[in-house]
């Protein structure tokens, strides 16, 4: 079974410019779950789908939004980008439903703002 | 108030032997999971192991076992025989409520750990 893909791995931008990345999770899961990693913060977690819904929302500004698909994979936007929107962007990526209980994680997108 | 306290900023072990790292959390949700993750300088986040707060035997996957202590609200991932490529970030991590309500995870900030040969 094929493991969770983000792309793209690295991604260098400016400030004021917008940027997507993607994430595709694990055959049959459908839940995506989408974290910043900052050494100042550490993982924070920014938003969950579910069946292409939006099923919970962490602390971030409105700049911050995302989707999902019906084949689950999932995109996250971010506009009007910031020096300090430089950060690890994982996805996860799981059942979403009992019984299931384990979380995968991709190999991140680094994002770099100039 | 933080949910998720990892103590230890670093640890240090020497290869195989067993080394423990600490994890206290907080919630007042009577059901919880409770995850293990180690993440190498790749950036990537591998799961090592899970635990319920319903589960009565302690969770344990090969090398790792988790020490569940519900009424202390500990718990700690035991590596047995460390070895070199156990070096790493460990993150523990909860996720409030019941199963299927939503996967959002709260992470610590993690323990840094050194295997030496």
């Amino acid at each position: 079974k094929a493991g969770v893909t983000q792309t793209p791995r690295y991604l260098i931008k400016t400030r004021g410019q917008q940027v997507t990345l993607s994430c595709s999770p694990i055959s049959g899961h459908r839940s995506v779950s989408w974290y910043q990693q900052t050494p100042g913060q550490g993982l924070q977690f920014l938003f969950e789908y579910f069946s292409e819904t939006q099923r919970n929302k962490g602390n971030f500004p409105g700049r911050f939004s995302g989707r999902q698909f019906s084949n689950s994979r999932s995109e996250m936007n971010v506009s009007t980008l910031e020096l300090g929107d430089s950060a690890l962007y994982l996805c996860a990526s799981s059942p979403g439903q009992p019984p299931y209980n384990e979380q995968f994680f991709g190999p991140g997108t680094r994002l770099t703002v100039l | 108030a933080q949910k998720i306290t990892q103590t230890q900023p670093g640890m240090f072990v020497q290869e195989k032997e067993a080394v423990t790292l600490d994890c206290t959390y907080d919630t007042s949700d009577p059901s919880y999971g409770l995850f293990w993750y180690k993440q190498p300088s790749s950036g990537e986040m591998i799961f090592l192991i899970y635990q319920g707060s319903y589960d009565q035997q302690n969770a344990t996957e090969g090398r790792y076992s988790l020490n569940f202590q519900k009424a202390r609200k500990s718990a700690n991932l035991v590596i047995s025989a460390s070895q070199l490529g156990d070096s790493a970030m460990y993150f523990c991590a909860m996720r409030e409520g019941r199963q299927g309500g939503s996967e959002k995870l709260v992470f610590g900030k993690g323990t840094k750990l050194t295997v030496n040969p």
